[in-house]
């Protein structure tokens, strides 16, 4: 059965901190893997990663797929009370119109 | 539209009752997705609609769900006989053409069952 899991599930750090959030899978057939970062309810597009070991930049965010090791990570950069949200990872398989979503991080950046 | 809308954004079913949640996605998106996220959980998958052709509703839970998109535009997902398992939010999503396109989702409705 295809799976991703999401470490750490929750984190908690100061702003200014960096930060590196977690996603390994076991997908057969993996065609891409996205990021979203959600505050309230609606997920927000961050990244899609197809192609492993580019690494994917927007601002003080990156994310880099590893194909081989079955992971990718996100990194926050100098974190600020505004980045505090569940970053989910999900990912689409060849063949299926669906994203199917790890459990989320919940990262709250204190003050 | 200038994104997702959902409708309504929260709703109180007694267990039993039949509910109906509505989706206007933007306007000339042909797919359209529905997710249900459960207390810290991630979204998963309901069901896809491509235009008005439903494709997948492999991840409906049982036959009390029910999703329709009649002219290919707004969607709306039905749950009969609501039961407390049931108790979630519901997230739409469309995107110009699948999964290869970004996915936009709304702001969801929020069932609670009691």
């Amino acid at each position: 059965e295809d799976k991703v899991v999401q470490s750490p599930l929750s984190l908690v750090v100061h702003e200014g901190d960096t930060v590196t959030l977690n996603c390994s899978y076991e997908v057969t057939n993996f065609r891409s893997l996205l990021w979203y970062k959600q505050e309230k309810k609606a997920p927000t597009f961050l990244f899609m990663l197809t192609s492993s070991g580019i690494e994917k930049k927007s601002g003080r965010l990156s994310s880099i797929l590893d194909k081989k090791e079955l992971f990718s990570i996100l990194n926050i950069t100098a974190t600020q009370t505004g980045d505090s949200a569940v970053y989910l990872c999900a990912f689409i398989i060849q063949g299926a119109q669906k994203l199917v979503f790890g459990q989320g991080t919940r990262l709250t950046i204190n003050p | 539209g200038a994104g997702v809308s959902q409708s309504p954004r929260y709703k109180v079913a007694k267990r039993g009752q039949d509910v109906a949640l509505r989706c206007d996605p933007i306007s000339g998106h042909v797919s359209l997705f529905w997710y249900q996220q459960a207390l810290g959980q991630g979204p998963e998958f309901l069901t896809y609609f491509q235009n008005e052709a439903q494709l997948d509703k492999s991840g409906l839970p049982s036959d009390r769900f029910f999703a329709e998109r009649p002219e290919g535009s707004v969607s709306t997902l039905k749950i009969q006989r609501t039961q407390q398992e049931d108790s979630a939010v519901y997230l739409c999503a469309s995107s110009l053409g699948g999964t290869g396109y970004q996915t936009f989702f709304g702001q969801g409705t929020r069932l609670t069952v009691v």
